[in-house]
């Protein structure tokens, strides 16, 4: 089946403990990016990647970092995560860019 | 940049017809999606227009008008199970590269 996944689904955590949260898909894709979601703010992008080892800055990428060392994966790393970055965070992916994005399913991190 | 407009909630009744809007201001428009994301979970694809006019898909239509920045999204014979939020999202063509911007969405609201 055809699909985006995320690790984990949910996750509390403390300020400043490193965490990453893992986003792979079956694809093929070569487009892959991070979201975050906030009630009033919609989806705002974190960070994008059109290939491996290519990652670039979307509209809120403080205090997040990527990797993209293989195409299926794409990790959100939270170096010193800070209760600002409590949200819902999607990974996505798609053949190209500005085409449909497949969905995961979503991670909900609380930082206390 | 960017700069897109939707309702924050509506309500319909169940058999009934309900159109969203969608108002966009942005440079490089390149086509515009909408997804729709049940409470907790991901979007899920539903249209995508690039041409002026209107695209049917079963129970749900999406229409675009390129000259007046604005598209809406037709659903009818409503279901109970059409209650979620309707995301519009613009493509950006900037420098050669193409980015999603979604708007903050629409919840929908099917009463009996």
């Amino acid at each position: 089946e055809a699909q985006v996944t995320q690790n984990p689904r949910y996750l509390i955590t403390v300020t400043g403990k490193k965490l990453t949260v893992t986003c792979s898909q079956n694809m093929n894709h070569e487009y892959m990016s991070w979201y975050r979601q906030d009630p009033g703010l919609g989806l705002r992008q974190i960070y994008y990647s059109m290939n491996v080892e290519v990652t670039d800055k979307g509209d809120v990428p403080e205090g997040y970092k990527v990797s993209r060392k293989e195409k299926r994966n794409f990790p959100l790393i939270l170096e010193s995560p800070s209760p600002n970055q409590t949200s819902l965070y999607f990974c996505a992916s798609s053949v190209g860019q500005g085409v449909e994005q497949y969905f995961g399913p979503g991670t909900r991190l609380t930082v206390t | 940049g960017q700069n897109i407009d939707q309702p924050t909630e509506m309500t319909a009744t169940e058999g009934a017809i309900v159109q969203i809007n969608c108002t966009y201001q942005t440079s490089g428009f390149n086509g515009l999606f909408w997804y729709q994301q049940h409470a907790g979970e991901a979007p899920t694809f539903l249209s995508y227009n690039v041409l002026d006019g209107l695209e049917e898909k079963g129970r749900f239509s999406s229409f675009l008008s390129r000259s007046k920045g604005y598209s809406y999204l037709l659903l009818k014979e409503l279901q109970m199970k059409d209650s979620a939020s309707y995301l519009c999202a613009v493509v950006q063509l900037n420098t050669g590269f193409q980015k999603l911007v979604f708007g903050t969405g629409t919840r929908l609201l099917v009463s009996p």
